[in-house]
């Protein structure tokens, strides 16, 4: 199993640009989301997902958009990039909700100038 | 909405001795209280949990205590070792929305 993966790694974006992040679990998961780790600020949610099909807000949504078309991926768009969206981001599955082990990605750090 | 804060932000302890991490809630109707370690580069991992219905749980040299009346909860780590050294994170369940609210997170130094 290759657990939760995310990519890319690195990515440097200009202000107003649009990106993609891509994060997959092979653990047939049903819950997954989406944070962001900024210095001294912890974990934040952008957004999660509880199946396919079936996605929510978590505290921190704005400019970022989510889909789950399917139990294994669960991508996380940025549709104009601002300098604020700098951060590392984090990608999480569980078996079932919030309450369960949380299996992070290995993170994508985002720069955007 | 739930608030999670934790303290102290660093801390700085012997090889050896004992380090305790303390987190404040804000929720009383929070009932999940995970602890994650996040080492410098990686992903955060859990290493406890508690819940709501005990107030100690042990895992070898890490355990966790939750007092429901002052809504808190502390990881306590016992004889630390080099490997110990990491960021901290706790977090509490949000009601309004069955997601976890995170703390800020403890930076532990372990000094040989």
């Amino acid at each position: 199993n290759a657990g939760v993966t995310q990519t890319p790694k690195f990515q440097v974006l200009k202000t107003g640009q649009s990106m993609t992040l891509q994060c997959a679990q092979d653990m047939n998961h049903e819950y997954m989301s989406w944070y962001r780790q900024d210095p001294g600020m912890g974990l934040r949610l952008i957004h999660y997902s509880v199946g396919a099909g079936i996605t929510d807000q978590g505290e921190v949504p704005n400019g970022y958009n989510v889909s789950r078309s399917t139990t294994e991926d669960f991508p996380l768009r940025l549709l104009s990039a601002a300098p604020s969206q700098t951060s590392v981001y984090f990608c999480a599955s569980s078996n079932r909700g919030s309450q369960e082990t949380q299996y992070f990605g290995p993170g994508t750090r985002l720069l955007v100038l | 909405g739930e608030n999670v804060e934790q303290h102290p932000s660093t801390l700085s302890v012997q090889e050896g001795d004992s380090a305790v991490i303390k987190c404040t809630y804000s929720d009383s109707a929070s009932n999940y209280f995970p602890w994650y370690k996040q080492e410098l580069g990686k992903r955060p991992q859990l290493i406890i949990d508690i819940r709501s219905n005990v107030g100690e749980k042990k895992d070898q040299r890490i355990a966790v205590t939750l007092n429901k009346t002052a809504k808190h909860f502390s990881l306590h780590i016992t004889e630390t070792q080099p490997e110990d050294s990491a960021v901290y994170f706790c977090a509490a369940i949000e009601r309004s929305n069955y997601q976890l609210i995170w703390g800020a997170g403890t930076k532990l130094i372990i000094k040989p």
